[in-house]
Protein backbone atom coordinates (compact mmCIF):
# COMPACT_ATOMS: atom_id res chain seq x y z
CA UNK A 1 0.00 0.00 0.00
CA UNK A 2 1.30 3.32 -0.94
CA UNK A 3 2.10 5.36 2.08
CA UNK A 4 2.81 9.35 1.98
CA UNK A 5 3.65 11.21 5.52
CA UNK A 6 4.45 14.59 5.43
CA UNK A 7 6.01 16.12 8.56
CA UNK A 8 7.64 19.82 9.69
CA UNK A 9 4.11 21.77 9.63
CA UNK A 10 4.00 24.20 12.95
CA UNK A 11 3.46 28.10 13.70
CA UNK A 12 6.36 30.41 12.10
CA UNK A 13 6.43 34.03 12.09
CA UNK A 14 6.85 36.38 8.76
CA UNK A 15 9.95 36.48 7.50
CA UNK A 16 10.52 32.82 8.74
CA UNK A 17 11.73 29.21 7.46
CA UNK A 18 10.66 26.17 7.75
CA UNK A 19 11.44 22.89 6.10
CA UNK A 20 8.81 19.53 5.34
CA UNK A 21 9.14 16.22 4.65
CA UNK A 22 7.58 13.39 3.40
CA UNK A 23 8.18 9.92 3.56
CA UNK A 24 7.49 7.87 1.14
CA UNK A 25 6.45 3.84 1.30
CA UNK A 26 4.71 1.29 -0.22
CA UNK A 27 6.30 2.10 -4.07
CA UNK A 28 9.58 2.66 -5.88
CA UNK A 29 10.28 5.70 -4.82
CA UNK A 30 12.84 6.59 -8.04
CA UNK A 31 9.85 6.25 -10.58
CA UNK A 32 7.88 8.66 -9.67
CA UNK A 33 7.99 12.27 -9.70
CA UNK A 34 6.55 13.43 -6.68
CA UNK A 35 4.53 17.14 -6.35
CA UNK A 36 3.65 19.48 -3.26
CA UNK A 37 0.22 20.85 -3.14
CA UNK A 38 -1.44 23.51 -0.99
CA UNK A 39 -4.81 24.35 0.41
CA UNK A 40 -5.77 27.37 2.62
CA UNK A 41 -8.10 27.13 5.16
CA UNK A 42 -11.48 26.84 3.64
CA UNK A 43 -10.11 27.46 -0.03
CA UNK A 44 -9.49 25.28 -3.10
CA UNK A 45 -6.15 23.85 -3.83
CA UNK A 46 -3.15 25.04 -5.15
CA UNK A 47 -0.18 23.57 -7.19
CA UNK A 48 3.21 24.68 -5.23
CA UNK A 49 5.70 22.28 -6.73
CA UNK A 50 6.93 19.55 -8.63
CA UNK A 51 10.52 17.66 -8.51
CA UNK A 52 11.28 14.52 -11.51
CA UNK A 53 12.22 11.01 -10.12
CA UNK A 54 16.03 12.12 -10.23
CA UNK A 55 15.72 15.22 -8.71
CA UNK A 56 17.54 17.05 -11.88
CA UNK A 57 14.19 18.83 -12.68
CA UNK A 58 12.19 21.01 -10.53
CA UNK A 59 8.95 23.41 -10.99
CA UNK A 60 7.04 26.00 -9.15
CA UNK A 61 4.51 28.06 -8.88
CA UNK A 62 5.40 31.87 -9.62
CA UNK A 63 3.74 32.40 -6.17
CA UNK A 64 6.48 30.32 -4.12
CA UNK A 65 9.30 30.72 -7.27
CA UNK A 66 12.73 32.14 -5.63
CA UNK A 67 11.18 31.50 -1.84
CA UNK A 68 10.70 27.47 -1.56
CA UNK A 69 12.82 24.70 -2.96
CA UNK A 70 11.72 20.99 -3.57
CA UNK A 71 14.78 18.33 -3.48
CA UNK A 72 14.36 14.76 -2.93
CA UNK A 73 16.43 11.82 -1.13
CA UNK A 74 16.34 8.68 -3.27
CA UNK A 75 18.31 7.22 -0.80
CA UNK A 76 15.51 7.43 2.23
CA UNK A 77 12.61 7.47 -0.05
CA UNK A 78 11.95 11.23 1.44
CA UNK A 79 10.51 14.19 -0.24
CA UNK A 80 11.26 18.18 0.87
CA UNK A 81 10.28 21.63 0.70
CA UNK A 82 12.60 24.28 1.92
CA UNK A 83 9.89 27.29 2.68
CA UNK A 84 12.36 30.53 3.49
CA UNK A 85 10.84 34.71 3.51
CA UNK A 86 7.48 32.57 4.70
CA UNK A 87 3.82 34.99 4.16
CA UNK A 88 0.86 35.26 5.69
CA UNK A 89 -0.42 34.11 3.19
CA UNK A 90 1.22 30.42 2.75
CA UNK A 91 -0.67 29.68 5.51
CA UNK A 92 -2.33 26.41 4.11
CA UNK A 93 -2.39 22.34 4.67
CA UNK A 94 0.48 21.10 1.97
CA UNK A 95 0.05 18.01 0.65
CA UNK A 96 2.43 15.69 -0.79
CA UNK A 97 1.46 13.39 -3.89
CA UNK A 98 3.27 10.59 -5.71
CA UNK A 99 3.00 11.89 -9.15
CA UNK A 100 3.55 9.40 -12.46
CA UNK A 101 6.43 10.88 -14.85
CA UNK A 102 4.98 9.82 -18.33
CA UNK A 103 4.47 12.21 -20.35
CA UNK A 104 5.72 14.43 -18.42
CA UNK A 105 6.91 14.99 -14.53
CA UNK A 106 3.45 18.02 -14.26
CA UNK A 107 0.82 15.25 -14.09
CA UNK A 108 -1.95 14.16 -12.11
CA UNK A 109 -1.72 13.07 -8.43
CA UNK A 110 -2.34 9.74 -6.82
CA UNK A 111 -2.35 9.16 -3.87
CA UNK A 112 -2.01 12.45 -2.11
CA UNK A 113 -0.73 12.29 1.78
CA UNK A 114 -2.79 13.55 4.73
CA UNK A 115 -1.18 16.85 4.82
CA UNK A 116 0.45 19.08 7.28
CA UNK A 117 -0.78 22.37 8.46
CA UNK A 118 1.94 25.62 7.82
CA UNK A 119 0.76 28.58 9.89
CA UNK A 120 2.67 31.72 9.12
CA UNK A 121 1.53 34.46 12.08
CA UNK A 122 3.13 36.82 14.22
CA UNK B 1 -2.27 29.95 -16.77
CA UNK B 2 -5.36 28.06 -17.78
CA UNK B 3 -7.81 29.58 -15.52
CA UNK B 4 -10.37 26.65 -14.99
CA UNK B 5 -14.27 27.64 -13.49
CA UNK B 6 -16.24 24.86 -12.19
CA UNK B 7 -20.27 25.14 -12.39
CA UNK B 8 -22.38 25.05 -10.11
CA UNK B 9 -20.30 26.26 -6.89
CA UNK B 10 -22.95 24.03 -5.05
CA UNK B 11 -24.90 21.30 -6.45
CA UNK B 12 -28.28 20.02 -4.04
CA UNK B 13 -29.39 16.53 -4.92
CA UNK B 14 -30.84 13.41 -3.52
CA UNK B 15 -29.27 10.27 -3.26
CA UNK B 16 -30.03 8.44 -6.28
CA UNK B 17 -30.54 11.15 -8.65
CA UNK B 18 -27.33 12.07 -11.31
CA UNK B 19 -24.99 14.66 -10.98
CA UNK B 20 -23.44 16.64 -13.74
CA UNK B 21 -20.50 18.96 -13.04
CA UNK B 22 -18.88 21.04 -15.61
CA UNK B 23 -15.38 22.35 -15.92
CA UNK B 24 -14.42 25.27 -18.74
CA UNK B 25 -11.01 26.45 -19.01
CA UNK B 26 -10.10 29.64 -20.46
CA UNK B 27 -8.01 28.21 -23.27
CA UNK B 28 -7.72 24.67 -24.59
CA UNK B 29 -6.64 22.08 -22.50
CA UNK B 30 -3.42 19.93 -24.02
CA UNK B 31 -3.91 16.55 -25.19
CA UNK B 32 -7.19 17.07 -22.81
CA UNK B 33 -4.64 16.63 -19.89
CA UNK B 34 -8.03 17.11 -16.95
CA UNK B 35 -8.00 15.30 -13.79
CA UNK B 36 -11.12 15.26 -11.11
CA UNK B 37 -10.33 15.14 -7.67
CA UNK B 38 -12.95 14.29 -4.72
CA UNK B 39 -12.14 15.69 -1.45
CA UNK B 40 -14.89 15.01 1.62
CA UNK B 41 -13.93 17.42 4.76
CA UNK B 42 -10.55 16.72 7.08
CA UNK B 43 -9.36 14.27 4.23
CA UNK B 44 -6.61 14.66 1.33
CA UNK B 45 -7.89 14.83 -2.12
CA UNK B 46 -8.50 11.65 -3.78
CA UNK B 47 -8.08 11.18 -7.77
CA UNK B 48 -10.87 9.87 -9.35
CA UNK B 49 -10.78 10.39 -13.44
CA UNK B 50 -7.40 11.41 -15.26
CA UNK B 51 -6.67 12.13 -19.37
CA UNK B 52 -10.40 13.65 -19.17
CA UNK B 53 -12.84 10.20 -18.95
CA UNK B 54 -9.50 7.32 -17.40
CA UNK B 55 -11.03 6.48 -14.36
CA UNK B 56 -8.44 5.99 -11.90
CA UNK B 57 -7.69 2.76 -10.05
CA UNK B 58 -10.61 1.71 -7.61
CA UNK B 59 -12.75 3.93 -8.74
CA UNK B 60 -16.47 2.43 -8.86
CA UNK B 61 -18.08 3.01 -12.52
CA UNK B 62 -20.77 5.58 -11.71
CA UNK B 63 -18.27 8.14 -12.09
CA UNK B 64 -17.12 9.11 -15.45
CA UNK B 65 -15.49 11.66 -17.09
CA UNK B 66 -16.11 13.49 -20.35
CA UNK B 67 -15.30 16.39 -22.75
CA UNK B 68 -12.44 18.09 -24.84
CA UNK B 69 -10.55 21.30 -25.42
CA UNK B 70 -12.17 23.63 -23.09
CA UNK B 71 -15.36 21.62 -21.81
CA UNK B 72 -15.04 18.68 -19.35
CA UNK B 73 -17.38 16.98 -16.91
CA UNK B 74 -17.90 14.78 -14.56
CA UNK B 75 -20.98 12.54 -14.37
CA UNK B 76 -22.12 10.22 -11.16
CA UNK B 77 -24.87 8.42 -12.45
CA UNK B 78 -26.37 7.52 -9.14
CA UNK B 79 -25.57 9.29 -5.88
CA UNK B 80 -24.16 7.46 -2.98
CA UNK B 81 -24.10 8.64 0.47
CA UNK B 82 -20.63 8.80 0.20
CA UNK B 83 -20.51 10.98 -2.70
CA UNK B 84 -21.48 14.15 -0.93
CA UNK B 85 -17.93 16.26 -1.36
CA UNK B 86 -16.30 18.51 -2.90
CA UNK B 87 -14.90 17.88 -6.45
CA UNK B 88 -12.28 20.04 -8.13
CA UNK B 89 -10.72 19.66 -11.65
CA UNK B 90 -7.19 20.22 -12.83
CA UNK B 91 -5.30 20.61 -15.79
CA UNK B 92 -1.61 19.43 -16.64
CA UNK B 93 -1.53 20.46 -20.47
CA UNK B 94 0.24 23.26 -19.29
CA UNK B 95 2.75 25.16 -16.81
CA UNK B 96 1.36 26.26 -14.16
CA UNK B 97 -0.85 23.45 -13.40
CA UNK B 98 -4.17 24.58 -12.03
CA UNK B 99 -7.06 23.36 -10.13
CA UNK B 100 -11.24 24.96 -10.67
CA UNK B 101 -12.48 26.66 -8.07
CA UNK B 102 -14.46 23.26 -7.22
CA UNK B 103 -17.85 22.09 -6.55
CA UNK B 104 -19.86 21.21 -3.85
CA UNK B 105 -22.06 18.14 -3.99
CA UNK B 106 -24.29 18.44 -1.21
CA UNK B 107 -27.67 16.22 0.27
CA UNK B 108 -30.67 18.28 -0.35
Amino acid sequence: EVQLLESGGGLVQPGGSLRLSCAASGFTFTGYAMTWVRQAPGKGLEWVSSISSSGGSTYYADSVKGRFTISRDNSKNTLYLQMNSLRAEDTAIYYCAKTPEWPSELNWFDPWGQGTLVTVSS
Amino acid sequence: EIVLTQSPGTLSLSPGERATLSCRASQSVSSNYLAWYQQKPGQAPRLLIYSASSRATGIPDRFSGSGSGTDFTLTITSLEPEDFAVYYCQQYGSSPLTFGGGTKVEIK
